[in-house]
């Protein structure tokens, strides 16, 4: 069955550093999604991407957070300077057709630990 | 500000026990929901959609009240396996699922 991977399972980083997250959604699949969970809190959302480019974006994913799709299989989340308040657990997503009716499947996350 | 509530628990019940989950959604142009299983520390995955007109899978209901803006998960005859966090989850109109705190499920033997 496919399924989306991400790599690192674990990142660890100093504050201040740039870390990227990567991402390979299920092959066939046209939206993206990062999502990021804070231990013990709720499930957020960051951005969606189609298409090439962003169709929607929180609060929380602001100018320190980028996402791009460098080639046809990647897509990637970089934090430009990491915040100790960027620790937190990862998630990229994604889902086949018709935004909103089709189910988002969910990598295995990577949990960022900024020290 | 658009959110989605839980009671969070946890719920503690013994096998074969039916536990039912409510949850509320504050955005009225919701336009689909679904119930979200999370196990610890791992990703959430996908139990089942909502659908106004109630949805049964196994030992799973769910149901949505469009007009309380209401939505129910029903598990009858719980296993050991079920003990996870269940998550409600709602779609906006441009794709970005908004997730409720969970409500936390522990089935004991």
């Amino acid at each position: 069955e496919p399924e989306v991977t991400q790599t690192p399972s674990h990142q660890v980083t100093q504050m201040g550093q740039e870390v990227i997250l990567r991402c390979v959604p299920i092959s066939n699949h046209l939206y993206f999604y990062w999502y990021r969970q804070i231990l013990g809190q709720k499930v957020e959302f960051l951005v969606s991407f189609y298409n090439n480019e962003i169709s929607e974006k929180s609060e929380i994913f602001d100018d320190q957070f980028s996402v791009e799709r460098p080639d046809g299989s990647n897509f990637t989340l970089k934090i430009r300077s990491t915040k100790l308040e960027d620790s937190a657990m990862y998630f990229c997503a994604s889902t086949k057709g018709e935004r909103g009716y089709n189910e988002q499947f969910f990598g295995p996350g990577t949990r960022l630990t900024v020290l | 500000r658009k959110e989605v509530e839980q009671d969070p628990g946890p719920f503690n019940v013994p096998e074969g026990a039916t536990v039912a989950f409510n949850c509320t959604y504050s955005n009225s142009a919701s336009q689909s929901f679904f119930w979200y299983r999370q196990d610890c520390r791992k990703e959430p995955k996908l139990l089942m959609s909502v659908y106004s007109s109630g949805n049964e899978d196994g030992r799973f209901t769910a149901q949505l009240n469009r007009a309380s803006q209401y939505i129910s998960l029903l598990i009858r005859d719980s296993k050991l396996s079920d003990s996870a966090t269940y998550l409600c989850v709602v779609n906006t109109d441009v794709g970005a699922l908004i997730f409720g705190k969970g409500t936390t499920l522990s089935v004991s033997s």
